[in-house]
């Protein structure tokens, strides 16, 4: 895939089971979180955003939880489906900045 | 649903040479992106625009770069005099306005230069 992976750290699951995607972000000042699923071929796509006055947020089938203590993001996907398999990135914002920093990414491999 | 779109999807050039990627971004958002992959490394952030001018740039984007808007509808990333480390995934992304800080982004353009 375009965000290619070879050095990525792969998070391997059966059909059916619950995933989490660990991050860790860089910067206290951030104040804004976004998760991101890039699939082979096409560019990061939005799934779930966190501001920092929230610990939880829940979407369809993913929930994303923010511990700001220790600077620490992660992604829940529940029942992953083999279409969830793709890279995903969590991505920062700092207020006014408006520039993304994005982690190093996370492969998620869905097997049936 | 509206989305980015980007042209070309790949592009192969020779060192030395000027690229232009173009990028269509979302018609009622304001604020445009560029952002590279570098193949095995994280999403890097270029350069931000807003209101026709450059509201942020990063270190990477140095004088060989530029952006332009040059209608009201295309945006576009211009690389003067390609070098082999340019060789990356170029996604453009789009915002809709500050506070709300989704950013939407292509499909990108693979540039190899040789």
């Amino acid at each position: 895939g375009e965000s290619v992976g070879l050095h990525l750290p792969t998070l391997s699951v059966q059909e059916g089971d619950n995933s989490i995607i660990n991050c860790a972000y860089s910067n206290s000042a951030s104040d804004y979180f976004i998760w991101y699923k890039q699939e082979s071929g096409k560019g990061p796509q939005f799934i779930i955003d966190i501001r920092s006055n929230m610990d939880k947020r829940q979407g369809q089938r993913v929930t994303v939880l923010l511990n700001k203590t220790v600077k620490h993001l992660s992604l829940q996907i529940a029942a992953t489906q083999p279409g969830d398999s793709a890279v995903y990135f969590c991505a920062e914002n700092i207020g006014g900045y408006n520039k993304l920093i994005f982690g190093a990414g996370t492969r998620l491999a869905v097997h049936p | 649903e509206p989305e980015v779109t980007q042209t070309p999807s790949h592009q192969v050039t020779q060192m030395g040479q000027e690229v232009i990627l173009r990028c269509v971004p979302i018609s009622n958002h304001l604020y445009f992106y560029w952002y590279r992959q570098i193949l095995g490394q994280k999403v890097e952030f270029l350069v931000s625009f807003y209101n026709n001018e450059i509201s942020e740039k990063s270190e990477i984007f140095d004088d060989q770069f530029s952006v332009e808007r040059p209608d009201g509808s295309n945006f576009t990333l211009k690389i003067r005099s390609t070098k082999l480390e340019d060789s990356a995934m170029y996604f453009c992304a789009s915002g809709v306005r500050e506070g709300q800080e989704t950013q939407y982004f292509g499909p990108g353009t693979r540039l190899l230069v040789l």
